[in-house]
């Protein structure tokens, strides 16, 4: 079975300072990886996606994400964060069954990482 | 641009009485999906269709939870006699099914509180 694993629950940075968010996952294949935001009240948006191919995949909002198989991990950064990016933050893997027409599991979230901007 | 919407965005009831939420997808994904969010965690899925067919179904989805998409379009999922342990946020998911390139769009949820 898949998992995702977000090791750091909070995490704060000073506005204008680069960020980094952890992600490791465990699959069995080649993963499919998405990174969601989800604001107070609003639903998860999606941040950036890999599927295959470059490893380094940019974003919405001046994210991206590096895609590493032999640590089986998926990290988020940016160089600059503003106030607007707190947030809480999930990590994602889907395993999309081979298709023959048949259908796909749902995403498999991490616990999330909360984002604290400090002035 | 018209997102995935939820109705209603929050619901209070009292244990034992039975709820209904709505998700209205983007209107040509024909892949629908239902999540459950308790505090502290991440989404979890419950169950999927593609149109109006329900293909999977989580085992977090115990017997008294029903999703129906009759005509492929909207979905409702419903809960009968509501135990605190329900108490949480319900999301709904579309996705246009392009195969292994699919990303599901998600709608700002459904809180429910069971008192």
């Amino acid at each position: 079975a898949q998992s995702v694993t977000q090791p750091d629950i909070h995490i704060t940075v000073s506005e204008g300072a680069s960020l980094e968010l952890r992600c490791n996952y465990s699959y069995g294949a080649t993963p499919y990886l998405f990174w969601y935001v989800q604001s107070p009240g609003q639903g998860l948006q999606l941040l950036l996606k890999y599927f295959s191919g470059d490893t380094l995949v940019q974003g919405i909002k001046g994210f991206e994400a590096e895609f590493k198989r032999s640590q089986s991990s998926f990290n988020l950064r940016k160089p600059s964060v503003h106030w607007s990016d707190a947030a809480e933050y999930f990590c994602a893997v889907g395993p999309y069954k081979a298709f023959s027409g048949g259908g796909a599991d749902g995403l498999t979230f991490g616990k999330g990482t909360h984002l604290i901007i400090q002035p | 641009d018209t997102g995935v919407s939820q109705d209603p965005r929050h619901k209070i009831t009292k244990r034992g009485q039975n709820v209904t939420f709505r998700c209205d997808p983007i209107s040509e994904h024909n892949r629908l999906y239902w999540y459950r969010q308790t505090l502290g965690q991440g989404p979890e899925f419950l169950t999927y269709f593609q149109n109006e067919a329900q293909l999977e179904k989580s085992r977090l989805l115990s017997d008294r939870f029903s999703a129906e998409r009759p005509k492929g379009s909207f979905s409702t999922l419903e809960i009968q006699r509501t135990e605190q342990g329900d108490s949480a946020m319900y999301l709904c998911a579309s996705s246009l099914g392009q195969g292994s390139t699919d990303t599901q769009y998600f709608g700002p949820g459904t809180r429910l509180t069971v008192l």
